[in-house]
């Protein structure tokens, strides 16, 4: 059975810098594109990312430029999301989130399944 | 950017009551890449339809999705108890891929 697990719950201050995981098992891990979506407290969701698990090419929101980096670790079926310069309205669950379509082929860009979530709390 | 629409905000149903959630788009949706997703409290989303008309895996056949170009519904012919939640649509055909703000079912 496919699972994604994240990592815990993070609280940082203005200004830093938080970097989450998500580990995969039950499935070839270079097989399938992962994405990160974000969800602010009682709000919708918000797409970030993506990155090959493959060969490590990522594509990245316009919105998240300059701030985001998404790597991957393949001897540990990893994915990891690094977000710099928070700011109080980066409050939210960040969720990764398996591609259905496989590296071999672009991206469906839609997703299932879904990692438990991880809270980062931005709060001086 | 594309922009979601769903109406209503909040829809009050009864268990056996059929359910009608609607998606509206800014622009055009290239080739129908709609998806709508199931979120429980405190859960992760859920896959539940794709390609506007598609079911996912395991997804049973109350929940069906129809629509083309920019309006789209998710229908739930006979609600189950488990059904009352928040649904999501999502376009994928152009990026930023971007959802919807949700439509809440809840129990009348």
């Amino acid at each position: 059975q496919v699972h994604l697990v994240q990592s815990g719950a993070e609280v940082k201050e203005p200004g830093a810098s938080v970097k989450v995981s998500c580990r995969a098992s039950g499935y070839t891990f270079t097989t399938y594109y992962i994405h990160w979506v974000r969800q602010a407290p009682g709000q919708g969701l918000e797409w970030m990312g993506l990155i090959n698990p493959s060969g490590g090419s990522t594509t990245y929101s316009q919105k998240f430029r300059g701030r985001v980096t998404m790597t991957r670790d393949s001897s540990t079926s990893a994915v990891y999301l690094e977000l710099s310069s928070l700011r109080s309205e980066d409050t939210a669950v960040y969720y990764c989130a398996r591609d259905l379509g496989v590296v071999l082929a672009p991206a469906n860009n839609y997703f299932d399944p879904w990692g438990q979530g991880t809270l980062v709390t931005v709060s001086s | 950017e594309i922009v979601l629409t769903q109406s209503p905000g909040t829809l009050s149903l009864s268990p056996g009551e059929r359910a009608t959630l609607s998606c509206w788009a800014s622009q055009s949706v290239s080739s129908s890449y709609l998806a709508w997703y199931q979120q429980k409290p405190g859960q992760a989303p859920r896959l539940l339809i794709y390609g506007a008309s598609s079911r996912a895996t395991g997804i049973p056949d109350r929940f069906s999705g129809s629509g083309s170009g920019t309006d789209f519904t998710l229908t739930i012919s006979r609600l189950e108890p488990e059904d009352f939640a928040v649904y999501y649509c999502q376009q994928y055909g152009s990026s930023p891929y971007t959802f919807g703000q949700g439509t809440k079912l809840e129990i009348k």
